[in-house]
């Protein structure tokens, strides 16, 4: 059984630059899937951030590209993201989350527990 | 850019009740269309996967059709476990979610 967790600061300050990593256990990072951050503001709907293979290819969301950066370390078993210059429209719930399979248009299928990143000063 | 709507935005019915969530996108998706079901405070889960296949574990009451830009997710006799916030999901092309449609009791 997949599980991932999220883990990283929950504050941030405005301007400043959000850290996360998804930890993946009962399974490699390496296998035939894609791995993606899904964010939620509290209250609102789901937005997909982007999207890594263990390859190291990447996908961004069009609208956060100029902002996002995610990373894979396999040695750890884990993906990481970097978004930015910050504001407090960024304040979510950060998921991670696994494609089913390498496929394109491949659905989640293991979601992690999620975490709150607040955005203030 | 692909957007998603779905109706209505919010329902109430009661335990045995067949409920349809409808979801439509903006351009033809041709069936990459997946569903979800999110409760509070947890992480969304996969329920229905290329328009009307169903995921491992999920019951059979869940289901979903559609091809193209209508859809549906079908619930044929809601379950206390079932009250909760249903989304739909294009992979067609950048994944986009709908706004989401809350089910909750009469």
């Amino acid at each position: 059984q997949v599980q991932l967790q999220e883990s990283g600061p929950g504050l941030v300050k405005p301007s400043g630059t959000l850290s996360l990593t998804c930890a993946v256990s009962g399974g490699s990072i390496s296998s035939s899937n894609w791995w993606s951050w899904v964010r939620q503001p509290p209250g609102k709907g789901l937005e997909w951030i982007g999207e890594i293979y263990h390859s190291g290819s990447t996908n961004y969301n069009p609208s956060l590209k100029s902002r996002v950066t995610i990373s894979v370390d396999k040695s750890k078993n884990q993906f990481s993201l970097k978004l930015s210059s910050v504001t407090a429209a960024d304040t979510a719930v950060y998921y991670c989350a696994r494609a089913k399979d390498v496929a394109v248009a491949s659905p989640f299928d293991y979601w992690g527990q999620g975490t709150l990143v607040t955005v203030s000063s | 850019d692909i957007q998603m709507t779905q109706s209505p935005s919010s329902l109430s019915a009661s335990v045995g009740d067949r409920v349809t969530i409808t979801c439509r996108a903006s351009q033809s998706i041709s069936s990459y269309l997946n569903w979800y079901q999110q409760k509070p405070g947890k992480a969304p889960k996969l329920l229905i996967y290329a328009a009307s296949s169903l995921q491992s574990g999920v019951p059979s009451r869940f289901s979903g059709s559609g091809s193209g830009t209508d859809f549906t997710l079908t619930i044929s006799s809601l379950q206390p476990e079932d009250f909760a916030t249903y989304y739909c999901q294009q992979s067609y092309s950048t994944p986009r979610f709908g706004p989401g449609t809350k089910v909750d009791i009469k």
